[in-house]
Parts: structure tokens; C-alpha cells; sequence
């Protein structure tokens, strides 16, 4: 059964250090998005790309925030310099035509 | 996007069916039931789908009212391996719906030997 991968599966960092989460999506899946999820609250939504272009974008993705799709693969989420609230699980999903989504294991991001 | 209310937390024991009921006052007629479950440190995982009466696959079932303003998943005979977060989600579906999902804080089922 295809997966949506994620890597790497735990990173540790410096405050405002940059970082790069990296997603691997099904792979005729079209739609992307990143959802974070802080230590005992819920899922939310970051952002939505379709097309080589965001779709939507919460107030949480903010210009630290940056999503790219560098190849026909890889799906990656830069936080450019980070701050010890963006400490969080970071789960990539991703859609076909259906709109069910598959999510991966998710990244723990940890900022000390 | 319409709000969901379920509870907060809920215990069984093994071999028991499980009901956890999701009320959905505003839901529009475009709009599909789904739920997700999520295991501790892992993504949310899609279990079931439905519009209206009665849905039924290999996991679970989803019990949909005629006035569509609530919705119950149910579990047959619950495992240890089932104690997860059951998160109920409304929207639209399909390629009208390629957009975000809404998690509320989900249901937290434990499941006791």
C-alpha cells in the first residue's frame, strides 16, 4: 500500500537555526499540505499546495514559513529561523481527486 | 466549515463495541461526515466516510440520522490496539474539497484489558 514518508523522523535544533523538513507524498497524489502538532494539543493546519503553488495558508505559516516542491518527488517545509514555540510534529499529508487524505509519521521538531 | 462536538474522553474493554457519537448542528448539504484516528506519535489515519443513512468497511461503521446532525462511529469489539484519538471531521469531499482539514480535540478512547 503507498505511504506518504517523512524524514527526518526527529531533529533537534538551535534557536534560529533554520531547518528543512522533507516529505515524500504518494505518488499520483496532486495536493499537499503540512500540519503541526504541538505536545498535547491538536492537529492544525499550516498550509496547502496544489500546483506548484500554496493554496491556503493559516495564521501560523507566517514568512519563517516556506514550502517547496523541488522535484516531481520530494515535498519539503523550511522554517528559516526557529523559535522554541515551533516545537511540534510536523505531519506532511497528501490527496488525490478523492480529497482523503494520507498523512505521514510525521517529523518531531525539537528547538532548544 | 461546520463545528463538531464529541466528547472528550471515553473508556471500554476489550471485546465491547464502541459508539462515539459527533454532533454536526450546522452541517451544510455539500458536506461529509469523516473521522480519523490517531495513534500517540503518529499522523491521523482516515478510517470512514459517509453522507447520509449507514456506512460500513473492514474497520468500523458510520451511523448517519436522517437530519444529518449527528453522526456515530462504531467500533466492533475493541482491542487494546484500538485505544487511539478519534477525531470527527465535517466537510466537503471529493474535488470540491482538495483544502484543509479542521481537527477539533478529537475523542480519547481507552481501551482496558
Amino acid at each position: 500500500e503507498p505511504e506518504v514518508t517523512q524524514t527526518p523522523s526527529h531533529q533537534v535544533t538551535q534557536m534560529g537555526q533554520e531547518v528543512i523538513l522533507r516529505c515524500v507524498p504518494i505518488s499520483n497524489h496532486l495536493y499537499f499540505y503540512w500540519y503541526r502538532q504541538i505536545l498535547g494539543q491538536k492537529v492544525e493546519f499550516l498550509v496547502s499546495f496544489y500546483n506548484n503553488e500554496i493554496s491556503e495558508k493559516s495564521e501560523i505559516f507566517d514568512d519563517q514559513f516556506s514550502v517547496e516542491r523541488p522535484d516531481g518527488s520530494n515535498f519539503t517545509l523550511k522554517i528559516r529561523s526557529t523559535k522554541l514555540e515551533d516545537s511540534a510534529m510536523y505531519f506532511c499529508a497528501s490527496s488525490g481527486s478523492s480529497g482523503e487524505q494520507f498523512f505521514g509519521p510525521g517529523t518531531r521538531l525539537t528547538v532548544l | 466549515l461546520a463545528k463538531t462536538t464529541q466528547p472528550i474522553s471515553m473508556d471500554s474493554y476489550e471485546g465491547q463495541e464502541v459508539n462515539i457519537t459527533c454532533s454536526h448542528n450546522n452541517i451544510a448539504t455539500n458536506d461529509y461526515i469523516t473521522w480519523y484516528q490517531q495513534f500517540p506519535s503518529q499522523g491521523p489515519r482516515f478510517i470512514i466516510q459517509g453522507y447520509k443513512t449507514k456506512v460500513t468497511n473492514e474497520v468500523a461503521s458510520l451511523f448517519i440520522p436522517a437530519d444529518r446532525k449527528s453522526s456515530t462511529l462504531s467500533l466492533p469489539r475493541v482491542s487494546l490496539s484500538d485505544t487511539a484519538v478519534y477525531y470527527c471531521l465535517v466537510g466537503e469531499r471529493g474535488s470540491s474539497n482538495t483544502g484543509k482539514l479542521i481537527f477539533g480535540q478529537g475523542t480519547t478512547l481507552q481501551v482496558k484489558p
